[in-house]
């Protein structure tokens, strides 16, 4: 069976502080892929990334950066130097390689000015 | 830029109803996916379209859903008797099913059911 946990429910920063937010997942699968998704207020579900699980690595694309390590089986998303407008629901998901997800329960950022 | 979307974007019905939720993907995209989102909860996956089948789906999507890619533009997802606990915002979202694994979603049908 799939996991997915996300242990921190909400997160609040001050403008220009840096946010990193957990993602723990289980898997019995060798191939699968991990998402993450943003939700504003508004209810949009925004896709952000996905990685293979032979990918692993950090990446950085402008001020978001992603850690997946399958030894800690992590997928940490990092928002570098928050704004305001990155107040939002954050999900993690797992997606089997046949391609049935399971989703965390999401962290909720609030980042006030 | 393409978009999925999706109508209607708030559907009222009574409970024991069938309601038909519809979709229309990316043209040139191969997979399809629905999933759930009960007020102020997580999301959840109902299922996943490939090749003109499901390919998996969720312990939520029992008999009473279906899912239909009629005409090969529009994806629906079907209610056969609704109940009150299906009250939720419905996503779609379209895959290319190659790089860049990039997931579209659309703006989602707020069901609610009475």
């Amino acid at each position: 069976a799939q996991k997915v946990t996300q242990a921190q429910t909400e997160i609040s920063v001050v403008e220009k502080e840096d946010v990193t937010l957990d993602c723990v997942y289980e898997t019995r699968d060798t191939t699968y892929y991990l998402f993450w998704y943003k939700q504003p207020p508004s209810g949009e579900l925004v896709f952000l990334i996905r990685r293979n699980s032979f990918d692993e690595q950090i990446e950085i694309s402008g001020r978001y950066s992603w850690n997946f390590q399958k030894s800690t089986s992590s997928f940490n998303f990092t928002i570098t130097a928050s704004q305001v407008v990155d107040s939002a629901v954050y999900f993690c998901a797992l997606r089997d390689s046949w391609g049935k997800f399971q989703f965390g329960a999401g962290t909720q950022v609030v980042v006030t000015p | 830029e393409p978009e999925v979307t999706q109508t209607p974007s708030h559907q009222v019905t009574q409970m024991g109803q069938e309601v038909i939720l519809r979709c229309v993907p990316i043209s040139n995209h191969l997979y399809f996916y629905w999933y759930r989102q009960i007020l102020g909860q997580k999301v959840e996956f109902l299922v996943s379209f490939y090749n003109n089948e499901i390919s998996e789906k969720s312990e939520i999507f029992d008999d009473q859903f279906s899912v239909e890619r009629p005409d090969g533009s529009n994806f629906t997802l079907k209610i056969r008797s609704t109940k009150l606990e299906d009250s939720a915002m419905y996503f779609c979202a379209s895959e290319p099913g190659q790089d860049p694994y990039e997931q579209y979603f659309g703006p989602g049908t707020r069901l609610t059911v009475t």
